[in-house]
């Protein structure tokens, strides 16, 4: 069973700073999950990568497979970004070969 | 963006009544989800679905049932509901096994006295 950790558990931030989320796994997988849960609890999907980088907008996620490490990086941090982000690493075998991180609070301070 | 519906958002019920959670989605996926979330803690896997008439459980043992008559719903049952059953619920679709991301629902926070 694949264990998946984040770190920071919790973040404060003012705004307008470079922001890194970090998601390391224990097993190999073929894709990485990268989550945002707002307040009230619902759940968007950000990214989703097997390898390299991915850019959208201010956020930039990359990967490590080597490593079995997943950054998630926010630039140029605003209160609208404060949300919990969860990372999810699918190491195959079916629906319940995903996995989830607890989670990073992320907390930005205008 | 995301077109998959969850009702009731919040549902306050007494020990031993039976609830159904709905689970709506206009996307015309086959693969459907539903997660449990305790505050603080990462979503688990308690039943899934690759299409009509296939439902599966999860890693996570639970007491609910489900069904999938209809590609669009797929809807969650507790027979009688109790205390240990408070959390979190939450629906989604999409196919992780082929590498696509997944759509969720808003989630119905239940609270079971």
């Amino acid at each position: 069973k694949n264990e998946v950790e984040q770190s920071p558990q919790n973040l404060t931030a003012q705004e307008g700073e470079f922001i890194t989320i970090n998601c390391s796994y224990s097993v190999g997988i073929s894709a990485l999950h990268w989550l945002q849960q707002h307040p009230g609890g619902g759940i968007v999907s950000l990214f989703m990568l097997s390898s390299g980088k991915k850019k959208h907008g201010r956020l930039i996620a990359t990967i490590n497979i080597q490593e079995k490490h997943s950054s998630l990086h926010i630039t140029a941090s605003h209160p609208r970004d404060s949300a919990v982000y969860i990372c999810a690493a699918y190491s195959g075998g079916g629906a319940d070969g995903l996995t989830f991180g607890k989670g990073t609070h992320l907390i930005i301070q205008p | 963006e995301a077109d998959i519906y969850q009702t009731p958002r919040y549902l306050v019920i007494g020990t031993g009544k039976k609830i159904t959670l709905e689970c709506s989605q206009t996307m015309g996926h086959d693969k459907m989800y539903w997660y449990q979330q305790d505050p603080g803690m990462e979503l688990h896997l308690i039943h899934y679905s690759y299409g009509v008439n296939s439902t599966e459980k999860g890693d996570l043992s639970s007491e609910s049932t489900v069904s999938r008559i209809r590609t669009e719903h797929f809807p969650l049952t507790l027979e009688s509901a109790r205390p240990s059953h408070t959390s979190q619920y939450l629906c989604a679709s999409g196919n992780v096994m082929m590498g696509e991301k997944l759509f969720f629902g808003s989630g119905t926070q239940l609270s079971v006295l």
